[in-house]
């Protein structure tokens, strides 16, 4: 069956650094890639998707890339802020089912 | 705001007892989803309906019922409660033609946290 796998956390970083959480995926057919994040005390939000290989997903500085090749689509981002502590979810979409990885705890310390 | 509603936001309740949560989709979202998500499982599907059809059935245990009537709102049935069923319940909705839609994200709720004392 379908399924995600993202680096374990957490992960601990200061303000203004680099950002990788790395995701790959197992899956039959053309899935979509999905990364969501999840906030304390709230539900998850999407954060950006890419629904074909090549396809790179964008938002609030965020980024990552539909790797057919490699079946990854890892979360990058430049210049971290206090305000982008979250837990980070990568998510694979075939069908009906959205299938998430465990989720990577980021903590950004000013 | 996702739009999507989830009532309650919390609940605590005795091993053995029944409790319902309710979810109202997005406006025009047709799909329902409901997952779980506890420390030791992470977020585990548990079942979809589609216009007040069961599309499919995760990992949901016989326990557990679930429903999405006319108006497009559902809500899980949780029975005979146990310890381990204490965890925080999100309910998504998506836009989909038949279970079909690759492309479309699903939008989450804030959730019910559900303690099983």
């Amino acid at each position: 069956g379908d399924s995600v796998t993202q680096m374990e956390g957490p992960v601990t970083l200061s303000e203004e650094a680099f950002l990788t959480i790395n995701c790959t995926y197992t899956a039959t057919g053309y899935p979509s890639l999905f990364w969501y994040v999840q906030y304390p005390g709230e539900g998850l939000q999407l954060l950006l998707k890419a629904t074909k290989a090549d396809d790179k997903g964008s938002n609030k500085g965020f980024e990552a890339t539909y790797r057919k090749e490699t079946t990854s689509f890892h979360l990058e981002k430049g210049s971290v802020q206090v305000s982008d502590s979250a837990v980070y979810f990568c998510a694979l979409r075939n069908d009906y089912k959205l299938s998430f990885g465990a989720g990577t705890t980021v903590t950004v310390r000013a | 705001d996702s739009g999507v509603t989830q009532t309650p936001k919390h609940l605590i309740t005795a091993t053995g007892q029944r409790v319902t949560l309710r979810c109202s989709p997005r406006s025009g979202d047709l799909s329902v989803y409901w997952y779980q998500q506890s420390l030791d499982q992470g977020l585990q599907f548990l079942i979809q309906y589609y216009n007040g059809e069961e599309r499919a059935k995760g990992n949901i245990l016989e326990r557990f019922s679930a429903q999405q009537f006319p108006d497009l709102h559902s809500e899980l049935n949780l029975s005979s409660l146990e310890l381990g069923d204490s965890a925080l319940y999100f309910c998504a909705s998506s836009t989909g033609t038949q279970g079909r839609s690759y492309n479309s994200p699903l939008h989450f709720g804030n959730g019910t946290r559900l303690t099983v004392t």
